[in-house]
């Protein structure tokens, strides 16, 4: 069976600092995997997809970046956090655009 | 582009007493939609989904939730919700045509709080 992997669970950081969160998903290839962000009373919001190896979309412009260096690993990174960066953050794959997507259970990241 | 509104922010309700989350998307194109839940500290679980077919579709956990294409709504009712109920619920929407993103458009989540 398919499995997502997310971490750290948790984290805290100092503003300025950089970051470097991870996903990978077993059981399965070539899935399409996402990054979300879900900020207190916001719901989730879409940050980044890529539906290849080396293929992102970006749908917020923002302070932070991502890249697929494998076929199942997602990373999201950030040279320099800010406060506003503060979330919880939630890597997704799902084996299609219209399949359904599975969800890691987060890295709740804080900055100080 | 597509938007989904979840008119309840929080919803309580006493154990072994009904519930609907109420659901309503926008969108200009047909859609798929979703039912999400999260439990404290935890990632999203699908819930339940439609997709085509019956506008009726069921979860292994008692839940149910209607598709009505003319109201542009999904509730998502149980007939007797229990403790274990008590989580945050999104409802979510992907647009079957017309490009853009691949990822979901989400509500903003209702809080289900059950009332011993």
């Amino acid at each position: 069976s398919q499995t997502i992997h997310q971490w750290p669970a948790t984290l805290v950081q100092p503003v300025g600092s950089p970051l470097s969160l991870e996903c990978t998903v077993e059981g399965t290839s070539n899935p399409n995997l996402y990054w979300y962000r879900q900020a207190a009373g916001r719901g989730l919001q879409l940050l980044f997809y890529s539906v290849g190896i080396g293929q992102i979309s970006s749908e917020v412009p923002q302070n932070l970046s991502a890249s697929r260096p494998q076929d199942r690993q997602f990373i999201l990174s950030s040279k320099k956090l800010l406060l506003s960066d503060s979330g919880f953050y939630l890597c997704a794959w799902s084996g299609g655009r219209y399949q359904p997507q599975h969800f890691g259970d987060g890295t709740r990241l804080s900055i100080l | 582009a597509q938007s989904v509104t979840q008119l309840d922010s929080q919803v309580p309700v006493f154990e072994e007493a009904p519930v609907e989350l109420r659901c309503n998307y926008s969108s200009s194109v047909s859609v798929y939609l979703f039912w999400y839940v999260q439990y404290p500290n935890q990632g999203l679980q699908l819930l339940l989904k439609y997709l085509s077919g019956s506008t009726l579709v069921e979860s292994i956990n008692g839940f149910e939730a209607e598709f009505n294409k003319s109201q542009t709504s999904f509730h998502l009712r149980k007939p007797s919700v229990h403790i274990s109920d008590t989580a945050e619920y999104f409802c979510a929407v992907i647009p079957l045509s017309g490009g853009g993103a691949d990822g979901l458009t989400f509500g903003k989540g209702t809080h289900l709080i059950i009332q011993p």
